[in-house]
């Protein structure tokens, strides 16, 4: 692995079933967001951990779930997908949290119906 | 509220220079980001700036004024894949990125 890796590239779900988008870095960074991206709106943070052990609740965390039980790995868990959750998701990373530039991975393209 | 304001869309030419700004208004500051993001693709660093001032990166140039709210991302000599959509963020007081919609850059032959 080489930066920060994302899961899957792309799903289709129904409405209403669980689903969790991982995340993976290898960079030892302390923290890790998870941000979605629509057409004409800027990036809005979902949540965030700022060190492993620790979450936060960031702009639009409702319907969302996340845990950092280790370093490299932050997945988002969607407890009963719905329509407007459709987006595309990104993973990031930074050394820590603050000043640092971000690491992005590819992205993960989820449509709810 | 929180907003960062930027073009939606700028065309300009290859070779030419672009200048693309941003405004903002943040409950705090501490520091702004200009990032590049290709169609389907991610986000990727191109400056950060928390001091007044310019800061120049090879062909890409990055201004901010904080008494103004106002910062602009100057890229010269334009290639063909300069065209992306350039996003602006601000680091606010809880150190959380709010972030602008992007502003899409078409570069033109």
């Amino acid at each position: 692995i080489a930066g920060i890796t994302q899961a899957p590239t792309s799903q289709i779900l129904a409405a209403g079933r669980r689903m969790t988008l991982r995340c993976t870095q290898d960079m030892r960074h302390n923290a890790m967001y998870w941000y979605r991206q629509d057409l004409g709106l800027g990036l809005r943070l979902i949540h965030y951990s700022n060190t492993a052990g620790t979450t936060g609740k960031g702009e639009v965390p409702d319907g969302y779930s996340v845990s950092r039980a280790n370093t490299d790995d932050f997945p988002l868990t969607l407890a009963s997908a719905v329509p407007s959750q459709t987006s595309v998701y990104f993973c990031a990373s930074s050394e820590r949290e603050g000043h640092n530039e971000q690491f992005f991975g590819p992205g993960t393209r989820l449509t709810v119906l | 509220g929180q907003n960062i304001d930027q073009p939606t869309e700028m065309t300009a030419t290859e070779g030419a220079i672009v200048q693309i700004n941003c405004t903002y208004q943040t409950s705090g500051f501490n520091g702004l980001f200009w990032y590049q993001q290709h169609a389907g693709e991610a986000p990727t660093f191109l400056s950060y700036n928390v001091l007044d001032g310019l800061e120049e990166k090879g062909r890409f140039s990055s201004f901010l004024s904080r008494s103004k709210g106002y910062s602009y991302l100057l890229l010269k000599e334009l290639q063909m894949k300069d065209s992306a959509s350039y996003l602006c963020a601000v680091l606010d007081s809880n150190y959380q990125l709010i972030w602008g919609a992007g502003t899409k850059l078409i570069i033109k032959p």
